[in-house]
């Protein structure tokens, strides 16, 4: 079973900001908080990693709860090439617990024009 | 800056037939990496390689065979095909398997087994 919890799917407006829910109750001290997108037809695209602190970047923000149990991808103006499955992920700091992260099915985003 | 190339991004075999996935890095990353995708599960790891000349088994290696003799280059190869190894397959690198670093994925293969 996936460590990570995720809506199936979610629907926004184009310029509107999206907040795509992730729930990770089982973390370890050691697992980063990884964010990738999946748009029709290609490779999973990394957006973003956390450890414990809200972080950013050019394609988006992380907000991690203080109990470090569940994250949220902030898209801050969704556009319609943002339309893709995002997956949320714990990426172990050691590699050997690694060899068996599972991938759930993640949250297909909508973007409405 | 190609970065991953994956070849071919489409292929159909037959079942029995030995087929083989390329896979091609620019950057020099340490770590390469095989997943399948298909309908209605995640991404699953089949082999990883944390150099070259260093290769290991993921999730569900059974049916598949990698090498990786340069760093560059990490081949999948299904040495019979099934039918169940209808998939996509992607290819991945990066710099650290660990937390803290990225993973960056090719286009994918589609591999169809008839």
């Amino acid at each position: 079973d996936a460590k990570t919890t995720q809506p199936n799917s979610m629907e926004s407006n184009e310029e509107e900001p999206v907040h795509l829910p992730c729930n990770h109750s089982t973390i370890s001290g050691t697992d980063y908080i990884h964010w990738y997108r999946q748009l029709p037809s290609q490779g999973p695209e990394y957006v973003i990693h956390g450890l414990t602190s809200n972080v950013n970047n050019r394609m988006a923000s992380l907000a991690i709860a203080e109990d470090r149990k569940s994250s949220t991808l902030i898209l801050h103006r969704a556009t319609l090439r943002d339309a893709a499955v995002y997956y949320c992920i714990l990426r172990d700091w050691d590699a050997g617990n690694n060899r068996k992260l599972i991938w759930g099915l993640g949250t297909s985003l909508a973007v409405n024009p | 800056d190609a970065g991953i190339t994956q070849s071919p991004r489409y292929k159909i075999t037959e079942t029995g037939r030995q087929v083989t996935l390329m896979c091609h890095q620019t950057w020099s990353h340490s770590y390469m990496f095989w997943y399948r995708q298909d309908l209605g599960h995640g991404l699953r790891l089949i082999y990883y390689s944390a150099a070259a000349d260093i290769t290991d088994k993921g999730e569900v290696p059974d049916g598949y065979v990698v090498s990786r003799s340069k760093t560059e280059n990490f081949p999948l190869t299904l040495e019979s095909a099934t039918r169940s190894q209808t998939s996509v397959y992607f290819c991945a690198t990066s710099r650290a398997d660990r937390g803290d670093t990225e993973a960056f994925f090719g286009q994918g293969t589609r591999l169809t087994v008839v």
